[in-house]
């Protein structure tokens, strides 16, 4: 069975300082990843996915995620905050057996402080 | 062409009526999710469907929910005899393929049952 774990409910940073957003996953089979961003009162927008190729994958607005499959995890890393970063994130999961399952996190809101 | 639209943008209904959400997936998409989104949580998947394949139903929480599909257009999902617990933010997403493709977003419709 697949799940995933969003570590922190909430993260707040300083405008110009590093972002992380932690994320763990189970699933019994190779799975695909995604990170999702949510700004307020907009739709959700793919941030980047990991599909069995590269392990370090870079998305849009300067973030960018590791795979690494023996900690079993998918971490969201951003180097310098932006104050427009400031949103709820999402790390989904999806095992590429066939089934059509997506597994959405609990979300992490970000609030970036000027 | 144009991104997923969903109608209502919003529904406010009595408890036990019954309501039917819309959503117009990107021209060309074959794959359609239904998602539910309760206030300050994660997204639940509902239902997904792939072409001419049998949907996976495996989301829908009891048997008040359903959902169709007409070839790879238009979507509905039903609500019978709504309840409080209901309310949510009903999301659909639609991707040009399967499995790990992108999920495209519309902006959801927000149910109240009062």
């Amino acid at each position: 069975a697949q799940s995933v774990t969003q570590l922190d409910s909430h993260v707040s940073v300083s405008e110009g300082t590093p972002v992380l957003l932690r994320c763990n996953y189970s699933s019994s089979y190779s799975p695909s990843l995604f990170w999702y961003v949510q700004h307020p009162n907009k739709g959700l927008q793919l941030l980047l996915k990991y599909t069995s190729a590269a392990t370090l994958v870079k998305g849009i607005n300067g973030f960018e995620a590791e795979f690494k499959k023996s900690e079993t995890s998918f971490h969201l890393t951003k180097p310098s905050a932006h104050m427009s970063d400031a949103a709820e994130y999402f790390c989904v999961v999806r095992d590429n057996t066939g089934g059509f399952k997506t597994i959405f996190g609990a979300g992490t809101r970000l609030f970036v402080k000027a | 062409g144009a991104g997923v639209s969903q109608s209502p943008s919003n529904k406010v209904t009595e408890k036990g009526k019954d309501v039917e959400l819309r959503c117009d997936p990107i021209s060309g998409h074959t794959a359609l999710y239904w998602y539910r989104q309760r206030l300050g949580q994660g997204l639940e998947f509902l239902i997904y469907f792939q072409g001419n394949s049998a949907p996976d139903k495996s989301g829908l929480p009891s048997d008040r929910f359903s959902a169709e599909r007409t070839g790879e257009s238009v979507s509905t999902l039903t609500i019978q005899r709504t309840q409080q617990e209901d309310s949510a933010v009903y999301l659909c997403a639609s991707s040009a393929l399967g499995g790990a493709d992108t999920q495209y977003f519309g902006p959801g419709t927000r149910l109240t049952v009062l």
